[in-house]
C-alpha cells in the first residue's frame, strides 16, 4: 500500500483481556518496528522485525507482550492480561532501511479500563 | 546507551517569530540525526536525515543542523500550521532502532 496501515484506530479493553493490534507496513520494506508512546513521554522501542532474521525483542517490557510477523509483511502485536499501565498509543513504523529513517503509521490507541 | 534530550519542552511563537528547537544526543558512532513531526491523534512525519557534522538541509520554513553534540531544527517566520511536536532521534553504533526524545511541542499563534 502506500503507507503503513495500523488497526484498529483505537481499542478499549477491560483490564485483564487479551489485545491483538494488527500492522501492514509498505511493501517491500523489509525493517518493521514497533514502539509504544504514552502520555506525554517519547516514543519507547518494543521490537524490531528484520527480514527473517531473528527479532530483536530486547524492548519488550514484559513476557505478557510479544509480536509476529510472517515473511516481511504482516504483524501483530499482543499483549495478554492487559494492565491499566498499558494504556498507550502504539505505532508500527516500517524502512526499506534503517539509515533511511521510518515511515509511520497513524497507530492504534489502546484504553484498558 | 544513546540518550537523546529536546529543549524546550513546549514553545510558543507569534505568527512570524523564528526561533530553533534543540536536541542534544549521546551516541556512540551516530549514523544518522532524524527529525520528525507528530500532528495530534497521528504518526510521526519525517522531516530530515543528518549524517555528519556540519551538514544542513532545508525544507520549507525548516532548516536542520549538526554538529557533534546536538542538532537544531531552525524555524524561520512560522505560520499557525507549523503547530505540532516535533520529535529528534538517533541512530548509533550497532543498533538497528531509532532512539527518540521526548519531544518538543510548537505552538504558533496567528
Amino acid at each position: 500500500g502506500a503507507g503503513v496501515s495500523q488497526s484498529p484506530s483505537n481499542k478499549v479493553t477491560e483490564k485483564g483481556k487479551d489485545v491483538e493490534l494488527r500492522c501492514d507496513p509498505i511493501s517491500g520494506h523489509t525493517a518493521l518496528y514497533w514502539y509504544r508512546q504514552r502520555l506525554g513521554q517519547g516514543l519507547e522501542f518494543l521490537i524490531y522485525f528484520q527480514g527473517n532474521s531473528a527479532p530483536d525483542k530486547s524492548g519488550l517490557p514484559s513476557d505478557r507482550f510479544s509480536a509476529e510477523r510472517t515473511g516481511e509483511s504482516v504483524s501483530t502485536l499482543t499483549i495478554q492480561r492487559t494492565q491499566q499501565e498499558d494504556s498507550a498509543v502504539y505505532l508500527c513504523a516500517s524502512s526499506l532501511q534503517e539509515s533511511y529513517g521510518y515511515t509511520f503509521g497513524s497507530g492504534t490507541r489502546l484504553t484498558v479500563v | 546507551e544513546d540518550q537523546v534530550t529536546q529543549s524546550p519542552e513546549a514553545l510558543r511563537l507569534q505568527e512570524g517569530e523564528s526561533s530553533s528547537l534543540n536536541c542534544s544526543y549521546t551516541v556512540s558512532g551516530l549514523r544518522g540525526l532524524f527529525w520528525y513531526r507528530q500532528d495530534p491523534g497521528k504518526g510521526p512525519e519525517f522531516l530530515f536525515t543528518l549524517y555528519s557534522a556540519g551538514e544542513e538541509k532545508e525544507k520549507e520554513r525548516l532548516k536542520a543542523t549538526l554538529t557533534k553534540k546536538e542538532s537544531f531544527l531552525h524555524i524561520t517566520a512560522p505560520k499557525p500550521e507549523d503547530s505540532a511536536t516535533y520529535l529528534c532521534a538517533v541512530l548509533g553504533g550497532a543498533n538497528s532502532k531509532l532512539t527518540f526524545g521526548k519531544g518538543i511541542t510548537l505552538s504558533v499563534r496567528p
